[in-house]
């Protein structure tokens, strides 16, 4: 069966520039989580789905960052105006049910801004 | 302060060597735990859960311990294949994660 999915799995962005990065749960899970993961660290929570509902962004750094899962399927997280400190890679997780079971990882999204 | 924390190491072990990592949470309200596995430049895999009795898979044991506020993972009979970064993952009661930032571990022959 297919994992979770994530496109593209590279983007290199002028900074200024508006980035999409698109994450494919596994089929039929109910949560979703994206986080950025920078060099040398643990991923950081950025934000948390459950069907189409956003329960939780407590963890985006910004109003520049924007996220959506409108059928409560693929999500999409975006960035405005991209900045440096942006830089890093951004991972998306799925699990079955609401929250707090075992997530399963996508590939990641690994995000350079010049 | 950070909610979770793990000493970055890095360790390095022989084969065969059984080493212990543990990581402490702030949250006392914290509610399902979780170690997970990073090898280099790959997305993190769920090694184990961790339940307050604790759990065994293989070489590998974890436990928690509600009233210190952590979390141990030990891995018996180090493997060459056991070299990467150990994640914990701590859940609040509103789904919300917690990552620590790793230990990483290198098993030499």
């Amino acid at each position: 069966g297919a994992g979770v999915s994530q496109s593209p799995r590279y983007k290199v962005a002028k900074r200024g520039q508006d980035v999409a990065l698109r994450c494919d749960p596994i089929s039929g899970h109910v949560s979703l989580f994206w986080y950025q993961q920078a060099l040398g660290q643990g991923p950081e929570f950025l934000t948390y789905f459950q069907n189409e509902a956003q329960l939780d962004k407590s963890g985006l750094p910004s109003d520049r960052f924007f996220a959506e899962r409108p059928e409560g399927s693929v999500s999409t997280l975006k960035i405005q105006r991209t900045q440096q400190e942006d830089s890093a890679v951004y991972l998306c997780a799925s699990s079955r049910l609401a929250g707090q079971e075992t997530q399963y990882f996508g590939p990641g999204t690994r995000l350079l801004v010049l | 302060r950070k909610e979770v924390e793990q000493d970055p190491g890095p360790f390095n072990v022989p084969e065969g060597a059984t080493v212990a990592f543990n990581c402490t949470y702030s949250n006392s309200a914290s509610q399902s735990f979780f170690w997970y596995r990073q090898d280099c430049r790959k997305e993190p895999k769920l090694l184990m859960s961790v339940y307050s009795s604790g759990n065994e898979d293989g070489r590998f044991t974890a436990q928690l311990n509600r009233a210190s506020q952590y979390i141990s993972l030990l891995i018996r009979d180090s493997k060459l294949s056991d070299s990467a970064t150990y994640l914990c993952v701590v859940f609040g009661n509103a789904g919300k994660s917690t990552f620590g930032d790793g230990t990483t571990l290198t098993v030499k022959p």
